[in-house]
C-alpha cells in the first residue's frame, strides 16, 4: 500500500532556483494538503485543495504556488527559492469529512535553499 | 483566532513511568481534536479523533480524553518504544484546515 508518495525525498538549491514538489495518493481521496514543518514552528499550512480543480491559501502561502493536476496528484511549487524556505514539506490527503476525518502523511521532501 | 498549544515541549520518562501530554486550545466551532505520533524522518500517523467533551480514546498504552479547553494524552506503562513527538491538532468547523500544535517529544528510557 503506496498511501501518500512525495518526491523528491531531499532537495538542495541555491537561492532563486525554481522547483516543484510532486505529491500523489492512491487512495480515492478528495482532499489534499500541503504543510511545511519547521523546529518551535509545528506544521504549518501552506495550501489545500478541498477537491479536483480548487486550491485554496493556508497559513503562509507566500512565495508557493499549487496546482492539483487531477484528483490523485498535488503539486507544490517553489518559483524563486529563498533561505526562508528552508524545511520539511509534508503532503496528506483526507480520509472523510473535513475537520473530522483522518489526515494521512507522506514521508516528507526535506529542503534546503542555500 | 484558531490556535493549539501544547505542554510539556520535551518530556524523558524512564520504562513503566506513567505521565500525561497536554494540548490546550482555542477553536471556533470544534468539530474534532486529533493526536498524531512522528517518528524521526518520518511523517505524522493518525492515533485517535475526540468529538465531544467527556469523550475518551484508547490504544494500547495511549488513553485520550478530551475537555472543552484540553485534551490529555495518557501514557500507561511506556516502552522504550513509544518514544516519537505526539502532535495535536484540531478541525475549526466551516473551514477544511486542521491547526497542529508544536508537538511534545517523548523519551522513554530502558
Amino acid at each position: 500500500n503506496a498511501g501518500v508518495t512525495q518526491t523528491p525525498k531531499f532537495q538542495v538549491l541555491k537561492t532563486g532556483q525554481s522547483m516543484t514538489l510532486q505529491c500523489a495518493q492512491d487512495m480515492n481521496h478528495n482532499s489534499m494538503y500541503w504543510y511545511r514543518q519547521d523546529p518551535g514552528m509545528g506544521l504549518r499550512l501552506i495550501y489545500y485543495s478541498a477537491s479536483e480543480g480548487t486550491t485554496d491559501k493556508g497559513e503562509v502561502p507566500n512565495g508557493y504556488n499549487v496546482s492539483r493536476l487531477n484528483k490523485r496528484e498535488f503539486s507544490l511549487r517553489l518559483e524563486s527559492a529563498a533561505p526562508s524556505q528552508t524545511s520539511v514539506y509534508f503532503c496528506a490527503s483526507l480520509e472523510g469529512q473535513p475537520n473530522t476525518g483522518e489526515l494521512f502523511f507522506g514521508e516528507g521532501s526535506r529542503l534546503t535553499v542555500l | 483566532e484558531d490556535q493549539v498549544t501544547q505542554s510539556p515541549e520535551a518530556l524523558r520518562l524512564q520504562e513503566g513511568e506513567s505521565s500525561s501530554l497536554n494540548c490546550s486550545y482555542t477553536v471556533s466551532g470544534l468539530r474534532g481534536l486529533f493526536w498524531y505520533r512522528q517518528d524521526p524522518g518520518k511523517g505524522p500517523e493518525f492515533l485517535f479523533t475526540l468529538y465531544s467533551a467527556g469523550e475518551e480514546k484508547e490504544k494500547e498504552r495511549l488513553k485520550a480524553t478530551l475537555t472543552k479547553k484540553e485534551s490529555f494524552l495518557h501514557i500507561t506503562a511506556p516502552k522504550p518504544e513509544d518514544s516519537a513527538t505526539y502532535l495535536c491538532a484540531v478541525g475549526p468547523s466551516g473551514t477544511y484546515k486542521y491547526i497542529f500544535g508544536t508537538g511534545t517529544r517523548l523519551k522513554v528510557l530502558a
